[in-house]
Order: structure tokens, then sequence, then C-alpha cells
């Protein structure tokens, strides 16, 4: 079955550039996450949607970062005005969270930024 | 607010054993386990909720003490597709479905 699909999978930016990175999760799955996993470290949580609602945005680095997902499905992280330092992996998962409790997680293959 | 694995890195010979640990300062719901190949996404291992629960899949597992916020996976006569970097995730109770990953601790397994 498809999983979780990430586009592009590779995005070479100039500094000061905006792009747009997509997440398609797994058909149903209520949540969807986003992460940014730098060269050697674990994922780091940005962000977190239950269907529309963006429930947390407390790990985006800073106002440059914005994240959508306008009908529950698709999800879109924008980066604005890119910086060397937002080179990295970003990870988006999901999950299909039916019901409380902890639930295992999608992931998938990426998009690596660099920025120039 | 991340969590602290050991040993950071481990080089095993085939059939040999492994323990990987991670720790956190605080209190948690559950306790995700996943492995990452280089250049592949994370795959889910397991998910350890109550304290004192224990867990196994071929011969990986896990156990989470949750008094202790701690939780340890188990790799027993470990294969070479076994290679790969651990992460552990925890879920705080003041923060559900929000997984913080530890730093991960690679794992090589040679013939």
């Amino acid at each position: 079955g498809a999983g979780v699909s990430q586009s592009p999978r590779y995005k070479v930016a100039k500094r000061g550039q905006d792009v747009a990175l997509r997440c398609d999760p797994i058909s149903g799955h209520v949540s969807l996450f986003w992460y940014q996993q730098a060269l050697g470290q674990g994922p780091e949580f940005l962000t977190y949607f239950q269907n529309e609602a963006q429930l947390d945005k407390s790990g985006l680095p800073s106002d440059r970062f914005f994240a959508e997902r306008p009908e529950g499905s698709v999800s879109t992280l924008k980066i604005q005005r890119t910086q060397q330092e937002d080179s990295a992996v970003y990870l988006c998962a999901s999950s299909p969270n039916r019901d409380r409790g902890p639930h295992e997680q999608f992931f998938g293959p990426g998009t690596r930024l660099t920025v120039l | 607010q991340q969590p602290v694995q050991s040993p950071q890195a481990v080089i095993l010979r085939e059939g040999e054993d492994a323990v990987i640990n991670c720790s956190s300062s605080k209190a948690l719901y559950s306790v995700h386990w996943y492995r990452q190949k280089h250049g592949e996404a994370p795959v889910f291992l397991m998910i350890l909720l109550k304290g004192g629960e224990q867990k196994g899949h071929d011969k990986i597992s896990a156990s989470f003490n949750e008094k202790k916020q701690q939780s340890s996976l188990y790799l027993t006569a470990s294969q070479l597709s076994y290679s790969g970097t651990y992460f552990c995730g925890t879920e705080p109770k003041t923060s559900y479905d929000k997984v913080i990953f530890g730093p991960g601790t690679s794992l090589s397994v040679i013939p």
C-alpha cells in the first residue's frame, strides 16, 4: 500500500530563497508531524497537526517557518528567506490516532534541503 | 527535554548481544523505539506504554521503567540487518502525541 510520500526529495536553494516542502500522509491518518533532522542527529520536532488543526508549533525555529494542512490531508512546510542553518533533512510522519493512546508514526523518505 | 541515549555507538560481531538505554528528565506517557538505516526513513520497532511493560519482536525486545523514566532496548543474537541508528522517542505526560527523539545510538554489526 502507499506510504507517506514527500516532495521534492532533494532541494537546493540559494540563501534568501523561499521553499515549500510537501507531505502526502497515509490516507485516513489523522495526525501529521514535521521533523527536522540534522546530520548525525535525531529527528527534532517542528510541528504537529490533528486533521487540519495545528495543535503544536513550538518546535518551529523561527517565524520564517510556516506549516499548513488546510484540508486535513496534504501538508506543506514553507521556509521563507532560507538560511544556511536551515540545511537539513525534513521528515514528515503520519499516524492514525483514531483513539487515545500512543500510535506508531509512519515516516516519509524526507526532503534533503541544502541552502547555499 | 530531549532524552539521553547511551551508548552513542556500538560495534558488534554477528551473534552478540547489545543493550541501548534511554532516559528522560520528564514523566513519561510512553516510549517509542525506531531504527533508521543510512539515507532512509526511521522505521517503527515498538511502543511501550505502561511502567514495567516489556515487549519483544523477533530478537529485539524492550522494557520501560516508568518510575525511573527509563527504557532499554535489547538486541540478542544480532544479525547484520540490525545495523543502523536506533532512536528512542519519549512522549511526556504533559504533551500527549508529541514525541521527542533522542540523539540516537549507532549500531554496527560486522561478520
